[in-house]
């Protein structure tokens, strides 16, 4: 079975242009959430979906936005990117709210 | 909010030997769940083992097992016969219960971490 495939694997944007970042879920699971991680503030929650519908948000600006499709990939949008972006971003789907999540390799964004 | 803190930046341990890496964390819920993440150089975090509050029997997978405290809001991480492989960051982490009706299920909340090094 296929893991939580994340992609691209890194990024190099210049401050001011906007990314997205692309996660596909372990076949069946219908939450997808998305986490950013730096080493000043470590692992922090981003949003949650489930079947197409926003569920949760973290404490994150409105330049971070995201979605998720009807086959439950999903994606998430920075606009505007500012240095301080630059973190490992990191997708992870489950079955649902009461159900281990899967976290996928992760995608590294740098901002210049 | 909840709030969940390892205190441990940094252990070590012989190989074979039995390391306790420490969590506690804060909440005033009474459903939630807690679980123990691993990250090696890979990046990817990996589910080591996950225990629901509801349970008083402490979870285990293997190598791996819980002291799950619920009064005290504990949880520690005992991985028995220490392998190079072991050697990660660990990460705690706490989710509320109760799925997206009952309010719960805002993400999980992350520790800063314990890098465990395991010494050959």
């Amino acid at each position: 079975k296929a893991g939580v495939t994340q992609t691209p694997r890194y990024l190099i944007k210049t401050r001011g242009q906007q990314v997205t970042l692309s996660c596909s879920p372990i076949s069946g699971h219908r939450s997808v959430s998305w986490y950013q991680q730096t080493p000043g503030q470590g692992l922090q929650f981003l949003f949650e979906y489930f079947s197409e519908t926003q569920r949760n948000k973290g404490n994150f600006p409105g330049r971070f936005s995201g979605r998720q499709f009807s086959n439950s990939r999903s994606e998430m949008n920075v606009s505007t990117l500012e240095l301080g972006d630059s973190a490992l971003y990191l997708c992870a789907s489950s079955f649902g709210p009461d159900s281990p999540l899967h976290f996928g390799n992760g995608t590294r964004l740098t901002v210049t | 909010a909840q709030t969940v803190t390892q205190s441990q930046p940094e252990m070590s341990v012989q190989e074979a030997e039995t390391v306790t890496l420490s969590c506690t964390y804060d909440t005033s819920e009474s459903d939630y769940y807690l679980f123990w993440y691993k990250q090696p150089p890979s990046r990817q975090m990996i589910l080591v083992i996950r225990q629901e509050a509801y349970k008083q029997q402490n979870a285990t997978e293997n190598r791996f097992s819980v002291n799950f405290q619920k009064a005290a809001k504990s949880f520690s991480l005992k991985i028995s016969d220490s392998q190079l492989g072991d050697a990660a960051m660990y990460f705690c982490a706490y989710r509320s219960g109760g799925g997206y009706s009952g309010g719960g299920a805002d993400g999980l909340t992350f520790g800063k971490g314990t890098h465990l090094i395991i010494q050959p």
